[in-house]
């Protein structure tokens, strides 16, 4: 069964930081890109990060760039985001979701982690 | 960015009913390699977001036959044939064409 699985959320004060990671099963994963996309709760979704198989192409939000770093480790199938001064509008459910071989698009979701950011 | 706009944000329907959610783009999602990446997506209540619908009406592994995509260009449109009570949640489109994907802001669907 394909997975992803997010981990790492948690409350923090703005200006701090937090790693999630995204653990993939059931697929090949340096053979897919992936995405972070944010959902504030009530709200709609927003792509934030993206990679593709390699790492050699990496694209960020401009409301992130410059504070968050996606990388990945195709050795142990984890996806991570680095996330540095966070700030109070950051504070959103995180998924972890796996891009499309063969067509552009997302197919797989994980259940999210939930970042808070408040003082 | 692509910016997604999608019409009604709310929906109410009756059980057995049709409902139809339109979705317009800010440009044309046609790709250079001349395919149209626009895709439907499904939020449950307490879920994660599931894909529907692919390439404008494709209808991705699992997904019952009584959802339908169809569009060109910059105008597309999901349509359920009857509803029933498990469709009830918010709809995304989705384009792919142009990095980054953007979404459009979502239609509630629920129950008269």
């Amino acid at each position: 069964e394909v997975q992803l699985v997010e981990s790492g959320g948690d409350l923090v004060q703005p200006g701090e930081s937090l790693r999630l990671s995204c653990a993939a099963s059931g697929f090949t994963f340096s053979t897919y890109s992936m995405h972070w996309v944010r959902q504030v709760p009530g709200k709609g979704l927003v792509c934030v990060s993206q990679i593709n198989r390699d790492g050699s192409f990496i694209r960020y939000a401009d409301a992130v760039k410059g504070r968050f770093t996606i990388s990945r480790d195709n050795a142990k199938n984890t996806l991570y985001l680095q996330m540095n001064s966070l700030r109070v509008e950051d504070t959103a459910l995180y998924y972890c979701v796996r891009g499309t071989t063969g067509w552009a698009g997302v197919d797989v979701w994980g259940q999210g982690t939930t970042v808070t950011v408040s003082s | 960015d692509i910016v997604m706009t999608q019409a009604p944000l709310s929906s109410p329907v009756t059980l057995g009913q049709p409902a139809s959610i339109s979705c317009r783009s800010s440009q044309s999602l046609v790709h250079s390699d001349g395919n149209t990446y626009l895709s439907w997506l499904q939020q449950r209540p307490g879920q994660p977001p599931r894909l529907l619908i692919y390439k404008i009406s494709n209808r991705f592994s699992g997904v019952p036959d009584r959802f339908s995509g169809s569009g060109a260009g910059t105008d597309f449109t999901l349509k359920i044939s009857r509803v029933e009570a498990e469709d009830v949640g918010v709809y995304y489109c989705m384009q792919a064409t142009q990095s980054p994907i953007t979404f459009g802001q979502g239609t509630r669907l629920e129950i008269k």
